[in-house]
């Protein structure tokens, strides 16, 4: 099984900063990663599929990099709706499909 | 539009039985594989169960393995999850979700909330 570890586990960032957020494979899972929103009491969202492609309707500011067993997720411009939980899940090698633990990205 | 709504959820004992379903419209739903994906209260996401568009693949995680079957009805545009033998460590909000691609999931269904308790 596939481990996928994200950091930092809660990142405090003001409004209009950058944000990166980390995920890390136990082994190489290629470009084969996709990154989620969650907000309190809503299903998860899909942002970006494929490391790096963004999901239709996604805005430009959330951009994802990465290959092999290091992603980045980075918010270039936070807004105030981009206050959130983020997932990471790697669909390399399943089953099973495995997520990241989450970073909460909560408002300085 | 994509829509996945869920139901069935409740409270059961340990050791009972309930059965979760996904409704689906908005696209053909018999062209795409579908996952359950479970979240527990304060936690991550947990994958549960796949099954491709004509239930040829069906696979599931080891935690569940012998105790949840995953099922479709393709002329009913639904998806099931039979859950026996419950635990009160499967107690979560279920979510059914549409699989594109090599297995990303792009839409999401509401959830529906599993309380297993005595």
């Amino acid at each position: 099984e596939i481990v996928m570890t994200q950091s930092p586990a809660t990142l405090s960032v003001s409004p209009g900063e950058r944000a990166t957020l980390s995920c890390r494979a136990s082994q190489s899972v290629s470009s084969n990663l996709a990154w989620y929103q969650q907000k309190p009491g809503q299903a998860p969202r899909l942002l970006i599929y494929g490391a790096s492609t963004r999901a239709t309707g996604i805005p430009a500011r959330f951009s994802g990099s990465g290959s092999g067993t290091e992603f980045t997720l980075t918010i270039s411009s936070l807004q105030s709706e981009d206050f959130a939980v983020y997932y990471c899940q790697q669909y390399n090698n399943w089953p099973p499909l495995t997520f990241g633990g989450g970073t909460e990205v909560e408002i300085k | 539009e994509v829509q996945l709504v869920e139901s069935g959820g409740g409270l059961v004992k340990p050791g009972g039985s309930l059965r979760l379903s996904c409704a689906a419209s908005g696209f053909t739903f018999s062209s795409y594989s579908m996952n359950w994906v479970r979240q527990a209260p304060g936690k991550g996401l947990e994958w549960v169960s796949s099954i491709s568009g004509t239930s040829t693949y069906i696979y599931s995680a080891d935690s569940v393995k012998g105790r949840f079957t995953i099922s479709r009805d393709n002329a009913k545009n639904s998806l099931y999850l039979q859950m026996n033998s419950l635990r009160a460590e499967d107690t979560a909000v279920y979510y059914c979700a549409r699989v594109n691609g090599r297995s990303w999931l792009d839409y999401w269904g509401q959830g529906t909330l599993v309380t297993v308790s005595s």
